[in-house]
């Protein structure tokens, strides 16, 4: 079945930091590629996405780029604040309205 | 814009009662997703609902039940409450745009239940 694997938190950064969150997924098909963040007791936001091989998801300096060889959709982000603690969920959906499927989440602290 | 609108946002039941919870999606969205968070864990898939119909089914027990109406809204109805089904409670929505598409799913800000 599908699947999404992320490297595991907690990560602790300085603020300023270069920040990557690797994400591997696992699917049959054309899967469309997503990362949600949970900021401290609130609910899911999407964060950016990619719905093909190539393609590139940014949002507020976060950006991942959807890669078929290595089926891999890293996050990242050039210089990380303080406000960017959360829980960032990378996750996938195989075809259509299917459920997403979600990583595990890797916690993201930093410190001014 | 808009966003998907659950209620209540917080409530607590003793073990053994039931538990709605209720879900209105984005206007015009004809799919409804219910997920499950448990404390520090990811989102588990429940159930979801295309047209009114369910169309996917995933790890919701048989306690469970939901249904979407004619105007789109969704409950989540839950008998039987266990401590264990102490959880933040996600419905989204999405608009189907086809097998081939990248349909978007947004989430609601959740509703937490505490069972005691």
């Amino acid at each position: 079945g599908n699947s999404v694997t992320q490297m595991e938190g907690p990560v602790t950064l300085s603020e300023e930091a270069f920040l990557t969150i690797n994400c591997t997924y696992t699917a049959t098909g054309y899967p469309s590629l997503f990362w949600y963040v949970q900021y401290p007791g609130e609910g899911l936001q999407l964060l950016l996405k990619a719905t093909k091989a190539d393609d590139k998801g940014s949002n507020k300096g976060f950006e991942a780029t959807y890669r078929k060889e290595t089926t891999s959709f890293h996050l990242e982000k050039g210089s990380v604040q303080v406000s960017d603690s959360a829980v960032y969920f990378c996750a996938l959906s195989d075809r259509g309205n299917t459920p997403l499927v979600f990583g595990k989440g890797t916690r993201l602290s930093v410190i001014a | 814009a808009a966003g998907v609108i659950q209620s209540p946002r917080h409530l607590i039941k003793e073990k053994r009662e039931t538990a709605t919870l209720k879900c209105y999606p984005i206007p015009r969205h004809d799919t409804v997703y219910w997920y499950q968070q448990g404390p520090g864990q990811d989102p588990q898939f429940l159930i979801s609902f295309y047209e009114k119909m369910q169309s996917d089914k995933g790890s919701i027990p048989d306690r469970f039940s939901a249904q979407q109406f004619s105007d789109y809204h969704s409950e989540l109805n839950m008998s039987s409450l266990e401590l264990g089904d102490s959880a933040l409670y996600f419905c989204a929505s999405s608009l189907d745009l086809g097998p081939f598409s990248g349909n978007t799913i947004y989430f609601g800000e959740g509703s937490w239940l505490t069972v005691v």
